[in-house]
């Protein structure tokens, strides 16, 4: 079984200043992980997903995330927070099988940030 | 219209009404899910269709019934519902690999009274 755990349900940073938002999973195979973002009152928008390349993916808005395989994390990083990133972010790891891709979330974790 | 459309965006029902969501996707996709995403809880999957049929329903009570017609639509008819039951009902959509993005469309807003 598959699970994902986001520490910190929320975040709060000052614009300008580096963002880090947590992600840990368990996987008994080789994880495809994804990070996304709710604004207020909308679905869920792709920023970015690992798919056993590049272990420093680049995603939309300036985000990006690191896959390390020995601490089981994909933490997202930003280094320059803006207002309009105020939203909550999930991340999720997929789970390929006859069903397609099956993902499971997160948390998500409250983005705050302060002018 | 592109991505995935969700109507209506907003739903208010008695608890002995039927209604129906629906949610439709533009992208030649071939899976679709329905989720429940309720305050303070992590997002839970409830159903899953391929070539619209159904391949995984999370144990979800039956007062909820899905219902896919063809790949690029696909329903949740809604009876006798409960207070909470109330919830941000959002659809995605995706390719037939465990590798591909789900992508999502606005949800439903939904409140029971």
């Amino acid at each position: 079984a598959q699970s994902v755990t986001q520490l910190g349900s929320h975040v709060s940073v000052s614009e300008g200043a580096l963002v880090l938002l947590r992600c840990n999973y368990s996987s008994s195979v080789p994880p495809y992980l994804f990070w996304y973002v709710q604004y207020p009152n909308q679905g869920l928008q792709l920023l970015l997903k690992y798919t056993s390349a590049a272990t420093l993916v680049k995603g939309i808005n300036g985000f990006e995330a690191e896959f390390k395989k020995s601490e089981t994390s994909f933490h997202l990083t930003k280094p320059s927070a803006h207002m309009s990133d105020a939203a909550e972010y999930f991340c999720a790891v997929s789970d390929s099988g006859p069903s397609g891709s099956r993902l499971t979330f997160g948390e998500g974790t409250q983005l705050t940030v302060n002018p | 219209e592109t991505g995935v459309t969700q109507t209506p965006r907003h739903l208010v029902m008695g608890m002995t009404n039927k209604k129906s969501l629906k949610c439709e996707q533009h992208l030649g996709h071939n899976a679709m899910y329905w989720y429940k995403q309720s305050a303070k809880k992590p997002l839970e999957l409830m159903f899953v269709y391929n070539f619209k049929e159904q391949t995984e329903n999370n144990s979800v009570p039956s007062r909820f019934s899905p219902e896919c017609p063809n790949s690029s639509h696909l329903f949740l008819h809604l009876h006798t519902l409960q207070p909470e039951d109330s919830a941000l009902y959002l659809c995605a959509s995706s390719s037939l690999t465990g590798t591909d993005t789900q992508y999502f469309g606005p949800g439903t807003r939904l409140t029971v009274l």
